[in-house]
């Protein structure tokens, strides 16, 4: 299995600041034949499941705000929040969909500081 | 926009066998475009995903867990189904139902909310 390893575990950004989520793969989610990362960001609010931010390492999903970016390639990925909200509260996590079983990561908590 | 809903028993006991069903809003549960995944988030394990199946029944499952899983499709009912037998604590755990486009990448989007099932007796 491709094991996913985010850091830091948690982190505290100011309103306005910006907030990085790092997340490495055990192996490389880089497909030679399309050239794309094979990863996905979510984040989960308490009591919610996971939602959907960003596939195919920095590709948004639709309605994302822009102030979420990512990037990356090959073992190693970065989520940046580039300016936080309130409502970005939540826990973050990085999923590689290269190699089945697909794997996550262990999870990034943001909080305000 | 399809909506998931995941059902069932939210107590389980241990060698039993749990047993959840996933109803979806819409009629791509009978689109070959799509593929049908359920994923379980515990304190101890994280976001694990166990399996997935296609509206033409073909299935994939996590290997630490396809000795024990059955994932089925009823497109009928617009449903599809989990069961996990001969549970134990380390199954206690909120299962989610999600969806992804087949062919193009496994992501998740949309979950369902989430059923929490604890095994206790």
């Amino acid at each position: 299995d491709i094991v996913m390893t985010q850091s830091p575990d948690s982190l505290a950004v100011s309103l306005g600041e910006r907030a990085t989520i790092n997340c490495q793969s055990s192996q490389s989610v880089l497909h030679s034949s399309n050239n794309m990362n094979y990863l996905a960001w979510y984040h989960q609010k308490p009591g919610q499941p996971p939602k959907l931010l960003i596939y195919w390492a920095f590709t948004r999903e639709s309605g994302v705000p822009d102030r979420f970016s990512g990037s990356g390639s090959g073992t190693d990925f970065t989520l940046t929040i580039s300016s936080l909200h309130a409502e970005d509260v939540a826990v973050y996590y990085c999923q590689q969909y290269y190699s089945s079983p697909w794997t996550f990561g262990q999870g990034t908590k943001v909080e305000i500081k | 926009q399809v909506q998931l809903q995941e059902s069932g028993p939210g107590l389980v006991q241990p060698s039993q066998t749990l047993s959840l069903t996933c109803t979806v809003s819409d009629d791509s549960i009978s689109s070959g475009n799509y593929c049908w995944s359920w994923i379980r988030q515990s304190a101890g394990k994280g976001l694990e995903w166990i399996g997935r199946i296609y509206a033409s029944g073909t299935t994939n499952y996590n290997p630490s867990l396809r000795s024990r899983v059955t994932i089925s499709i009823d497109t009928s009912k617009k449903q599809f189904s989990l069961k996990v037998r001969s549970v134990t604590a380390a199954d206690t755990a909120v299962y989610y139902c999600a969806r992804s486009i087949a062919a193009r990448g496994d992501w998740f989007d949309p979950w369902g909310q989430g059923i929490l099932v604890t095994v206790s007796s």
